[in-house]
């Protein structure tokens, strides 16, 4: 399979915990983005990286998010202190960087996150 | 004001029927448009963008307005694999920080 990848599926934890999901792009692509849908929402834009450059953060990433992506490849989000209002689909997503296939995103299947 | 609208439904079409319905983009700056569809508890996925000269792919027609700032979608011979949610979307830079629409969920009944 060569679409975008994203782990874990689900993921339940307790409020106050610690949570990191992982996203791998599809390969050829360097740009890579999370996004944040809830029940009945589109999706919300949180950040993006071009390469390893992380090039624009939303204001909806508060303090306790951090995402990276250390060699230009895979990425990961961090959410510390987890709260009730975290609860949400994080979604992946990547695109070439070439002309208008930039704008062209492919999603991954998303981590659905539940905060108790 | 949400900077795109959209009437969430859901629009119940039966099988065979046709179907349209529009949203709406507050940024005038806007420079890309598209439509992706959106199944339950899935991601989303690209299924066309919209061009001003409007443009068709199969039983699918958009059409976009800059003046009156819509967009809008057309789905002919409605079938059942059509029921989702169509996310309006639109990009006002020139890289993938795309601003989504809520949807509009399309039922078609046998």
């Amino acid at each position: 399979d060569t679409g975008v990848s994203q782990n874990p599926r689900h993921k339940i934890t307790k409020r106050g915990q610690n949570v990191t999901f992982r996203c791998d792009p599809i390969s050829e692509h360097n740009r890579l983005y999370w996004y944040r849908q809830t029940l009945g929402q589109g999706p919300e834009f949180l950040t993006y990286f071009q390469n390893e450059a992380q090039l624009e953060k939303s204001r909806l990433l508060s303090d306790r998010f951090s995402a990276e992506r250390p060699k230009g490849s895979f990425s990961t989000l961090e959410i510390q202190r987890t709260e009730q209002g975290d609860s949400a689909m994080y979604l992946c997503a990547s695109s070439s960087d070439r002309g208008k296939a930039n704008e062209k995103l492919f999603f991954g299947s998303g981590t659905q996150l539940s905060v108790l | 004001r949400k900077e795109v609208e959209q009437d969430p439904g859901p629009f119940n079409v039966p099988e065979g029927a046709t179907v349209a319905f529009n949203c709406t983009y507050s940024n005038s700056a806007s420079q890309s448009f598209f439509w992706y569809r959106q199944d339950c508890r899935k991601e989303p996925k690209l299924l066309m963008s919209v061009y001003s000269s409007g443009n068709e792919d199969g039983r699918f027609t958009a059409q976009l307005n800059r003046a009156s700032q819509y967009i809008s979608l057309l789905i002919r011979d409605s079938k059942l694999s059509d029921s989702a949610t169509y996310l309006c979307v639109v990009n006002k830079d020139s890289w993938g920080k795309l601003q989504f629409g809520a949807g509009t969920q399309v039922v078609v009944t046998p």
